[in-house]
């Protein structure tokens, strides 16, 4: 079945430091959501991506959707304490009525 | 916060046993969708129910069943429970029916734990 491949599973960087985690997918997506899971909390709605080459900013947050709509990025720039947690990507899936998750890049800031 | 609560937060049960979980929807949400979350992976999607019919299921085996009901609130009832089983089950209530596409609100979940 469909699939959305998600990488690195972790990424432990300094405070100050940028974060970037990717999704791949081998076929074509309709769209792209992101989600941010506090350690303990539940996943929390980032942002939707559905246009070829998109780019959006939250913040120090930027999303990006390929142009061939097969993957997709986030990065954030210059991590602070507040951005811990696991970052998933989640893509509609056959059908349409369901969403495949990547299993996500754990973000953790070195002490 | 989401307006989407679950029952119970915690819940610790043994094998062969049954257990239900409850979801009460954001208000004005006709679609809720469940989701097994083990620890350390991403959510993998249960079944979805739109305006009480199950929409879609994942590959879950059919001692997973749920509910919807006319106000939108939901349960996922387990059957058999496995020790595979343990993990934080997720609802997530959507506003503009069964679509992929559509925003998902989640609940805190319910820790399941099978001894």
């Amino acid at each position: 079945g469909q699939q959305v491949m998600q990488i690195p599973q972790y990424q432990h960087v300094q405070e100050g430091e940028d974060f970037t985690t990717y999704c791949n997918s081998s076929t074509t997506l309709s769209n792209i959501q992101w989600y941010k899971q506090r350690p303990g909390g539940h996943p929390v709605f980032l942002i939707q991506l559905v246009k070829s080459g998109e780019v959006k900013k939250q913040k120090r947050l930027t999303f990006q959707f390929g142009e061939a709509k097969k993957n997709s990025s986030l990065h954030i720039t210059a991590t602070q304490t507040t951005d811990v947690g696991t970052y998933f990507c989640a893509a509609a899936g056959s059908g349409n009525y369901q969403l495949i998750w990547g299993a996500g890049t754990k973000l953790i800031i070195k002490p | 916060e989401t307006g989407v609560t679950q029952s119970p937060t915690h819940l610790i049960k043994t094998r062969g046993q049954q257990v239900t979980l409850r979801c009460s929807s954001q208000s004005g949400h006709n679609t809720v969708s469940w989701y097994q979350q083990a620890l350390g992976q991403g959510p993998q999607f249960i079944f979805q129910y739109y305006r009480e019919e199950e929409n879609g299921r994942g590959n879950f085996p059919p001692r997973f069943s749920g509910l919807q009901f006319p106000n939108y609130s939901s349960e996922l009832n387990v059957n058999a429970l496995e020790l595979d089983d343990s993990a934080l089950y997720l609802c997530a209530s959507s506003p503009s029916g069964p679509l992929g596409t559509d925003t998902q609100y989640f609940g805190p979940g319910t820790r399941l734990t099978v001894l």
